[in-house]
């Protein structure tokens, strides 16, 4: 079965901080992918990123970056120089690549950010 | 944006009376879902279908039954409301399964559901 472990339940920064989101996973699979969302006070859910387990290299796009390291079973989540509009509810997502687990997107419980000005 | 309606957005029932939820889509994707979001649990996979008439269960299907008649049309059916089903229904489309290339749901605005 997959699991998605976000253990920061809420995480509180002030502008310009850099923070860290956590995201554990488990899976059987060899072959797996690994999301994160971003769910704004608005209440839409936004794709941010999708990685496969065979592409380990880390990522950055503009102020986010993120970490994915297999031997650890983390893909964490940075964002450098926190501004209020990155206020949201953050979640990680895992899809197994084979077989039915393939058709399903599991979802960690979520990790509120709050950026105060 | 991905062409998602969700209806009704908000609904307010009463405890064991039928109510069905609405996705319709303008993607032509094969692939839709069903997730219900409440807080403390993230985001959980009620049913979900990978083509016309086509439907699986997700981890908490109990109470859910599901129909999908044609590509564009997604139901989400509680024959019997129970308070516990009171959540934030999202509606999720993908053109390809999310454990293969290019998979990345897409969500619909959400329905919320009040069960008193």
């Amino acid at each position: 079965a997959q699991k998605v472990t976000q253990a920061q339940t809420e995480i509180s920064v002030v502008e310009k901080e850099d923070v860290t989101l956590d995201c554990v996973y488990e899976t059987r699979d060899t072959t797996y992918y690994l999301f994160w969302y971003k769910q704004p006070p608005s209440g839409e859910l936004v794709f941010l990123i999708r990685r496969n387990s065979f592409d380990e290299q880390n990522e950055i796009s503009g102020r986010y970056s993120w970490n994915f390291q297999k031997s650890t079973s983390s893909f964490n989540f940075t964002i450098t120089a926190s501004q209020v509009v990155d206020s949201a509810v953050y979640f990680c997502a895992l899809s197994g690549g084979s077989g039915g687990s393939n058709y399903k997107l599991t979802f960690g419980k979520g990790t509120l950010l709050t950026v105060n000005p | 944006d991905a062409g998602i309606t969700q209806s009704p957005r908000h609904k307010v029932t009463e405890t064991g009376t039928p109510v069905t939820l609405r996705c319709h889509q303008t993607e032509n994707h094969r692939y839709m879902y069903w997730y219900r979001q409440d807080p403390g649990h993230g985001l959980r996979l009620i049913h979900y279908s990978y083509g016309v008439k086509d439907t699986d269960k997700g981890e908490v299907s109990d109470g859910y039954s599901v129909s999908r008649s044609k590509t564009e049309d997604f139901l989400l059916t509680l024959e019997s409301a129970t308070s516990s089903q009171t959540s934030v229904y999202f509606c999720a489309i993908s053109e390809h399964p999310p454990g293969l290339v290019s998979g990345e749901l897409f969500f619909g605005e959400g329905s919320r559901l009040t069960v008193l």
